[in-house]
């Protein structure tokens, strides 16, 4: 069974930085790109960034390119997310999920990263 | 940037009517829909991908159809555990993925 878990939410300044973290298990981590989606309260979802599986390409949405990096270690089945210059935009539960043969598949419970003063 | 809208936001149903939930794009989409269920506090979950798959796990009341521009989620009689959000989401080139707004389905 895939299983997804987020964790390195928190409450956090405006202008600050912050690293979520994604713990993988029950299938092939390394195999599979990545995805972190995110949805801010009472909102709708929004794609933020991805990651391909061997070689690791990363990409990412308008909102956050050049604020956040992608990362994983296949080594040890995570997959990071670090956020820096953090608005109170980014203020959402952020979710890491698998991508497979071309769609977001599973998803892990999300993360609360709260932005504010 | 392709556009996803869903109608209606708000569909309000009792238990064993059948929903019918629709995804329009705003030009045609060469790719696939996928759909995707979320209830309050957790997570979304696959329901529908290459816009008529069934997800693995996924009741056959589920079941999705369309091409172009309009595409439809419909659930053949609604359960208690089926009243929820149900979001679409369009990928038109990897890795770039596009959700709709989402149609909230709850008990009349």
């Amino acid at each position: 069974e895939v299983q997804l878990l987020e964790s390195g939410g928190g409450l956090v300044l405006p202008g600050g930085s912050l690293t979520l973290s994604c713990s993988a298990s029950g299938f092939t981590f390394g195999n599979f790109a990545m995805n972190w989606v995110r949805q801010a309260p009472g909102k709708g979802l929004e794609w933020v960034s991805s990651i391909g599986s061997h070689y690791g390409s990363p990409y990412y949405g308008d909102s956050v390119r050049g604020r956040f990096t992608i990362s994983r270690d296949n080594s040890k089945d995570m997959l990071y997310l670090q956020m820096s210059s953090l608005t109170v935009e980014d203020t959402a539960v952020y979710y890491c999920a698998t991508d497979v043969a071309g769609h977001i598949s599973d998803w892990g419970q999300g993360t609360l990263v709260t932005v504010s003063s | 940037e392709i556009v996803l809208t869903q109608s209606p936001a708000t569909l309000s149903l009792s238990p064993g009517e059948r929903a019918t939930l629709s995804c329009r794009a705003s030009q045609s989409v060469s790719g696939s829909l996928t759909w995707f269920q979320q209830k309050p506090g957790q997570a979304p979950r696959l329901l529908i991908y290459d816009t008529s798959t069934r997800a693995t796990g996924i009741p056959a009341r589920f079941s999705g159809s369309g091409s172009g521009t309009d595409f439809t989620l419909s659930i053949s009689s609604l359960e208690p555990e089926d009243f929820a959000v149900y979001y679409c989401q369009h990928r038109s080139s990897w890795p770039r993925v596009t959700f709709g707004p989402g149609t909230k389905v709850d008990i009349k």
